[in-house]
């Protein structure tokens, strides 16, 4: 049982150039979630999913997009890398809205 | 949306010595408030939380306590430890939000 698991763990980008985040789960978990966190500024939410093939907007959801074609998985796109988007990205699942359970973090920088 | 504040920042407290951080929310409808707890280069792990039917919750060392009518809500460590050094974060939620509300973090280091 992994829990939640985040790929890449490491990944730098140039401005412009497109990725993909990929964040599993293994719980069975309904929601999940795409956070970004920036020294000082705490944990922001960027998009979440309540369920298969749903995807909302969160806090911070511009320049990201998202996909939750299996309940397994939940994608997070950058379509066009900017030097703002260089953070650390934490991916969440849960059964109801609460108690959500970090995966390991995903940190990207834009150069 | 909801505005949760955390105070304070950073917090120094001497081994054996309690903690104590303090959270405030804006929202009257939120009803559901995590803390977690991160150490250096770690992912966020919940250590408790509480819901708006309760006024304290207690697990070991640990405790938070709520207060609706002000809108606030604090985490209580006793006897604090080294390993308790970390980055605490309290949230807020409301019923059919989905979403948590993070405040900015209190760095805990604990001088042994």
């Amino acid at each position: 049982n992994a829990g939640v698991t985040q790929t890449p763990k490491f990944r730098v980008l140039k401005t412009g150039q497109s990725m993909t985040l990929l964040c599993a789960q293994d719980m069975n978990h309904e929601y999940m979630y795409w956070y970004r966190q920036d020294p000082g500024m705490g944990l922001r939410l960027i998009h979440y999913s309540v369920g298969e093939g749903t995807t909302a907007k969160g806090e911070v959801p511009d320049g990201y997009n998202v996909s939750r074609l299996k309940k397994q998985n939940f994608l997070l796109g950058l379509e066009s890398a900017a030097p703002s988007q260089t953070s650390v990205y934490f991916c969440a699942s849960s059964v109801f809205w609460y108690e959500q359970y970090f995966g390991p973090g995903t940190r990207l920088t834009v150069t | 949306g909801e505005n949760v504040e955390q105070h304070p920042s950073t917090l120094s407290v001497q081994e054996g010595d309690s903690a104590v951080i303090k959270c405030t929310y804006s929202d009257s409808a939120s009803n559901y408030f995590p803390w977690y707890k991160q150490e250096l280069g770690k992912r966020p792990q919940l250590i408790i939380d509480i819901r708006s039917n309760v006024g304290e919750k207690k697990d070991q060392r640990i405790a938070v306590t709520l207060n609706k009518t002000a809108k606030h809500f604090s985490l209580h460590i006793t006897e604090t430890q080294p390993e308790d050094s970390a980055v605490y974060f309290c949230a807020a939620a409301g019923a059919g939000s989905y979403q948590l509300t993070f405040g900015k973090g209190t760095k805990l280091s604990v001088i042994p």
